[in-house]
Formats: C-alpha cells, structure tokens, sequence
C-alpha cells in the first residue's frame, strides 16, 4: 500500500495562476480532506468529502475548489493564486471504526505564491 | 462547529522530565479525541486516542485523559527523550462527523 499520495512536493506559483493539487489513497477510505498548514495556526480544514460524489467546504474554502469523482482520487484546485495561499497543504484520508477513526496523512505540498 | 482550545504553544523540558499539554473542546457530542504528533518537515502521526467512554489511556510513556464534564482532554508524556521533540496536535470531530478539527498545536523541545 503507498497510502496517502501527493504531488507535487513543492510548487511556486505567480499571483493569479491556477494549478491542481493532486491527491490519491488506495486504502479504499471514504473520508478525504484538505488542510493547510500555516505557523502558529495548526491544520485548517478546506474542504472534505464523506464519499464519491459529495464534498463539503471546511473552515477556509474560499479560493479553492475540489471534486471527488472516484473513491481514490481528491484533488484541489487553486482557482486563482493569491500570496495569501502560501501554504503547506496536506491531504488526509480515514476510515471509521465505530466512532474512532484515524486521518492518514499524505507528504504535503508546499506551495509559495509570489 | 467544534472549536478547539489547545495549550501552551511551546513547551520546554529537561530530558527525563515530564510534559503535559491540554485542550478543551466546545461540542458536548464529540466523543473521538485523537492526539498526532508531527515531526520537523514531516506528515502528522497519529500517536494516541480516547473515546468517550473511557476517562484514561496509556501507552508506554504517552498517557491521555479525558475529562467529559469539563470538556477537556490532556496528553501527557512521562520521562522525556530528546526524540519525544517535535510539534503535537490534540483533535475532536466537527457536528458528529468524521472530520476532525485540529487544535493549533504544541511545540515540545526536549533539552538533553
């Protein structure tokens, strides 16, 4: 199993480009989400998704779109590269076990936008 | 949606000393606490987790408590190694869901 995937590991954007981070897991997991990741703030969610076909938006959405078309694949698209993306984003996939459940992680991407 | 108070923000100890860090949670349903520990550069891990029915868990030298009247839960590190530094995050899911929110995190420096 690779788990969690990411790519790419780093990424400079200029202000106003858009890009897709992709994101994939071969757990067979329904539950997928995004965070970023900035100093002093923890792990903010963007958005997630409880299955193929339904997606909902986290704490800090705004700017960011996903989609999830098959149970492996989430990934989130930056529609319009603002300095204020500049991130490190993890993606995360869990299963549920009655009501526990772990997030796995995946590398991250760190993204600059200049 | 849940809202997660986690402290302090750094936290500085001697090796072999003991570290404690608390959070407290807002949604009286949340009833999954998770704690991830995450190293210099690399993926948050998840190291211990309690649920609801159980007010303690231990795990060799990692312990947690939870405290559901006072909606606080607490990691706590006994005899404390160089390779124990590294930034730890405590978690409770959002509204009864699977999707958890992250407190801001503890930064845990273990002096030699």
């Amino acid at each position: 199993n690779a788990g969690v995937t990411q790519t790419p590991k780093f990424q400079v954007l200029k202000t106003g480009q858009s890009m897709t981070l992709q994101c994939a897991q071969d757990m067979n997991h329904e539950y997928m989400s995004w965070y970023r990741q900035d100093p002093g703030m923890g792990l903010r969610l963007i958005h997630y998704s409880v299955g193929a076909g339904i997606t909902d938006q986290g704490e800090v959405p705004n700017g960011y779109n996903v989609s999830r078309s098959t149970t492996e694949d989430f990934p989130l698209r930056l529609l319009s590269a603002a300095p204020s993306q500049t991130s490190v984003y993890f993606c995360a996939s869990s299963y549920t076990s009655g009501s526990s459940y772990e997030q796995y992680f995946g590398p991250g991407t760190r993204l600059t936008v200049t | 949606g849940e809202n997660v108070e986690q402290h302090p923000s750094t936290l500085s100890v001697q090796e072999g000393d003991s570290a404690v860090i608390k959070c407290t949670y807002s949604d009286s349903a949340s009833n999954y606490f998770p704690w991830y520990k995450q190293e210099l550069g690399k993926r948050p891990q998840l190291i211990i987790d309690i649920r609801s029915n159980v007010g303690e868990k231990k795990d060799q030298r990692i312990a947690v408590t939870l405290n559901k009247t006072a909606k606080h839960f607490s990691l706590h590190i006994t005899e404390t190694q160089p390779e124990d530094s590294a930034v730890y995050f405590c978690a409770a899911p959002s509204g009864g869901s699977y999707i958890p929110t992250f407190g801001r995190g503890t930064s845990l420096i273990v002096h030699p």
